[in-house]
This record gives structure tokens, sequence and C-alpha cells, in this order.
């Protein structure tokens, strides 16, 4: 259990357009996902956390006007990159918990290959 | 502020060798979770183990087990009998206990390879 899917895994776009990238749990509600981003060899940085029917709590020098976040189910989150660039080009990878305490584990998903042309 | 620490980059082992990946935090709660994930070249996290701070009982799952010193927040990772499908980037992560907006702290990895 705790199967967690992305989409895309990977996608190739032209500068200035927007990319939206879904999250779903696929067999338990998650109360609460995450969103990361992780450069080349490099560990995951927390971008934002949502909470289903909230608005997502970001993450300092996240631009929340740059990558829009809902969490409109419990089982679905969208991250949309809008007006993408190549330095938003990276590896996006979310994750959703069944609870909205830390007491749960994050179950994550293959991730999103973003690269901007 | 809260940290988590891997001091070994890269490491290397020998099939069907044992190998310890390094992990300290720094931390004023007393009450927290330690975990250890796994990232193959699949790049998806997978949950290793999982370590409740109350517990003194150090965690185990089939050949992963952890040594949880929690004086010395220290937090190591044990894995026996290494197999190749072992390898993959191994990150060390921490979160306060219980509150709803309590994040994952990770730590920089350690990129583990098993040598056939």
């Amino acid at each position: 259990g705790a199967v967690v899917s992305q989409h895309p895994s990977w996608v190739i776009c032209k500068s200035g357009t927007s990319v939206k990238i879904e999250c779903r749990s696929l067999d338990f509600q998650a109360t609460t996902m995450f969103w990361y981003r992780q450069f080349p060899k490099q560990s995951l940085m927390l971008m934002a956390t949502s909470n289903e029917g909230s608005k997502a709590t970001y993450e300092q020098g996240v631009e929340k006007d740059k990558f829009l976040i809902n969490h409109a189910s419990l089982t679905l989150s969208t991250l949309t990159v809008t007006s993408a660039h190549p330095e938003d080009s990276s590896f996006y990878i979310c994750s959703a918990r069944r609870t909205a305490s830390s007491n749960q584990p994050q179950h994550f998903g293959d991730g999103t290959r973003l690269s901007i042309l | 502020a809260q940290t988590v620490t891997q001091s070994q980059p890269e490491m290397s082992v020998q099939e069907a060798e044992t190998v310890t990946l390094s992990c300290t935090y720094d931390t004023s709660e007393n009450n927290y979770y330690l975990f250890w994930y796994k990232q193959p070249p699949s790049r998806q996290m997978i949950l290793v183990i999982r370590q409740e701070a109350y517990k003194q009982q150090n965690a185990t799952e089939n050949r992963f087990s952890v040594n949880f010193q929690k004086a010395a927040k220290s937090f190591s990772l044990k894995i026996s009998d290494s197999q190749l499908g072992d390898t993959a980037m191994y990150f060390c992560a921490f979160t306060p206990y219980g509150g709803a907006t309590n994040k994952l702290i990770f730590g920089t990895g350690t990129l583990l390879a098993v040598q056939p």
C-alpha cells in the first residue's frame, strides 16, 4: 500500500509555457502533500506543503506566483510551473502523507524531470 | 535550527558484505522521528527504515538496521549482506513529533555503490 503516482515523468517544453505536474495517492487518502525540487547530486529541497482544501504553505525563497499548488482533493495535488524558463529545469518530486501529523511517514512519487528549452 | 549531517558523500562495499552509513542531527526537540530513505537511479524515494526517538530499541527491517544514539544525536544505518540492488543514494531525514506543518529535514545524502 501507500502508492503515489506522479505524472508526467518527463516533460520538455519551450521557454514561456506553463507546465502542470500531477501527484496522486492511489490507495490512500492524503491529508497533506509536499512538493520538492532536486538538483543533480543534491538533496531534496522542500518547496511547499499543502493540506487538502487549504492554501499551500511555501518555503522561504519559493515564488508562490511562479509555482502554483492546488490540493483540491484527498488524492490529488498539482504543481503548475508558470511561464517556465531554463532555470526552472529540475527534478520535481511530490510526497503524500495520510494525516496532517508527522507521525505518519511521507510516501514519494517517482518524480518529474522538467527540461525547459 | 534543526540540521541533518551525512559526512560520507560516497561509499563502496563488496556484494554480501556489511556497510554502515553515518548520520548525525541537531535539534532541541525531545520527541521526533528519524528516517532513512533510499533513492536508486530510477529516482524514486523509498522509505527504508523509521525510528521513533522515544523508543530505545533500534529499528530493524530485514537486512537494514539502525544504531540510534539519542544522547549523541547519531542515527547510523547498517546494511548487511549487501546486494547489487542496494546501490543508491541514501538520505537520512528528521522530523519533529506531531504537528501539521512539521516537515522532513534531509541530509545531503550518501551515494552507496555495491560492487560485484
